[in-house]
């Protein structure tokens, strides 16, 4: 298995709900991230996850609440976001953090509209 | 500060014609520079990766390049086909921390 699955495809939330992005791999690979997209963009990082742990949080509201329950799988807890944090959220992976050499494998996105 | 910069926004060419896309690197020296492919609403898929001491390095149709004495990789699709059309990410990791970093990308469309 050589992918990233991420669900939602789409997710559209009020301001007021309480949603959450999941990721899934199993391609062995200890260290997870979520980028955030907006549209003509490049994604941007949000958080990073190293064996489990959270070991980079890019200033990012705590609206927003990362969490990895394992080594495969990582959840983006959403909740009281804001018009413009409608963006794709992209979930990725490699083998190991700060050691890409054999690239970053990206999940398809989900993308959040908040209405 | 460090910077990793693809100027051209949009390239467009024709069918069968080799496309040439820029990556230019400032106040920094990266081991390695990685090449992606984004197609609209999609994620970024990982294509190439040089390292700092490789002049080239070949994938089918794709070849990237890497000077450091003008701090600049080049990404090159011979034979350009319309499924080629997408938009193609420079990036740099930027740190042990694993910050993957990414230029603004450049929209290459391929006309039949």
């Amino acid at each position: 298995d050589t992918e990233v699955t991420q669900t939602p495809k789409h997710l559209v939330m009020g301001m007021t709900n309480k949603k959450s992005l999941k990721c899934e791999q199993h391609m062995g690979h200890r260290a997870m991230y979520w980028y955030k997209q907006k549209a003509k963009k490049p994604p941007e990082l949000m958080f990073v996850y190293s064996y489990e742990k959270l070991s980079i949080n890019e200033s990012v509201p705590s609206r927003f609440s990362p969490e990895c329950p394992n080594s495969s799988l990582l959840n983006l807890h959403l909740h009281a976001l804001q018009p413009e944090d409608s963006a794709l959220y992209l979930c990725a992976s490699s083998q190991l953090v700060g050691q890409g050499l054999y690239g970053y494998t990206f999940g398809s996105g989900t993308r959040l509209t908040v209405v | 500060s460090q910077k990793i910069e693809q100027n051209s926004e949009a390239l467009n060419i024709q069918e069968g014609k080799t496309a040439t896309l820029t990556c230019n690197y400032t106040n920094y020296s990266p081991a390695y520079l990685q090449w992606y492919r984004q197609d609209p609403g999609r994620g970024p898929v990982f294509l190439l990766l040089i390292r700092e001491n490789e002049k080239e390095k070949r994938k089918e149709r794709l070849k990237v390049t890497f000077d450091t004495t003008l701090k600049q990789s080049l990404f090159h699709i011979t034979a350009s086909q319309p499924a080629d059309s997408a938009t193609y990410l420079c990036a740099r990791e930027g740190g042990s921390q694993g910050n993957l970093i990414f230029g603004k990308g450049t929209k290459l469309s391929v006309k039949p």
